[in-house]
């Protein structure tokens, strides 16, 4: 049973471009979180998604963002017309259905560097 | 608007050393609290505590919750170098029918030195 898995670990844009993020939950979850973290510091929420349903997405930037989890394929974090300040480590984490609460599975994050 | 607050943010301990990371939340619908431990890589879980007062021990590392007081304590007896790294501590709320929130803590920074 494979891990959370994102892609690409590394990711280089020239500002003005569109940065596009997938994340292949563990099998059987149905619940996808991402989160951006800046160096020095923790997990910023950015949004809660289930297939083809956004549940939360209240710590995403009002422009620029967008996230899909559609009912077929990875989850996509999508960042348009990058900045430098949008350069971070962006993690998604999984978990099975809300019935099981258990603890949630980290990708191994896909590295954004802005130039 | 939900919370979840650690400390401290930073430590540096020597070796042999005893440390105790604090985390303390403020949810509603409170489910679980995660612990995580962050290297240079992704977050990898420790324990999840939903019970008050029964403490989850794994080798020289264990964590225990107090509903009462909303916080939860995370040891680490003799320490060493390769426990230098970011602890998280998240906590799970429902917040809707179909969906929990998972916050997180900015973490502490742990450095154990020789």
């Amino acid at each position: 049973n494979a891990g959370v898995m994102q892609n690409p670990r590394h990711l280089v844009r020239r500002r003005g471009q569109e940065a596009r993020l997938r994340c292949s939950p563990m099998k059987g979850h149905s619940h996808v979180y991402w989160y951006r973290q800046l160096p020095e510091e923790g997990l910023k929420f950015m949004v809660y998604l289930q297939k083809e349903n956004i549940i939360d997405e209240s710590g995403m930037p009002k422009e620029r963002f967008s996230a899909e989890f559609p009912k077929e394929g990875p989850s996509i974090l999508r960042i348009q017309q990058v900045v430098r300040g949008d350069s971070a480590a962006y993690f998604c984490a999984s978990s099975p259905d809300v019935g099981l609460n258990t603890e949630a599975f980290f990708g191994q994050g896909t590295r954004l560097t802005v130039v | 608007e939900d919370k979840v607050v650690q400390s401290p943010l930073s430590l540096v301990v020597h070796e042999g050393d005893t440390v105790t990371l604090n985390c303390s939340y403020e949810v509603t619908n409170f489910r679980s609290l995660l612990w995580y431990k962050q290297e240079k890589k992704a977050p990898t879980f420790l324990f999840m505590l939903t019970s008050s007062g029964i403490e989850k021990k794994s080798g020289r590392l264990s964590s225990i919750l107090d509903k009462k007081e909303l916080s939860s304590i995370l040891n680490i007896t003799a320490t060493q170098t390769g426990d230098s790294a970011i602890y998280l501590c998240a906590v799970r709320a429902l917040i809707t029918n179909s969906g929990y929130a998972l916050n997180f803590g900015k973490g502490t920074s742990l450095l154990v030195t020789p």
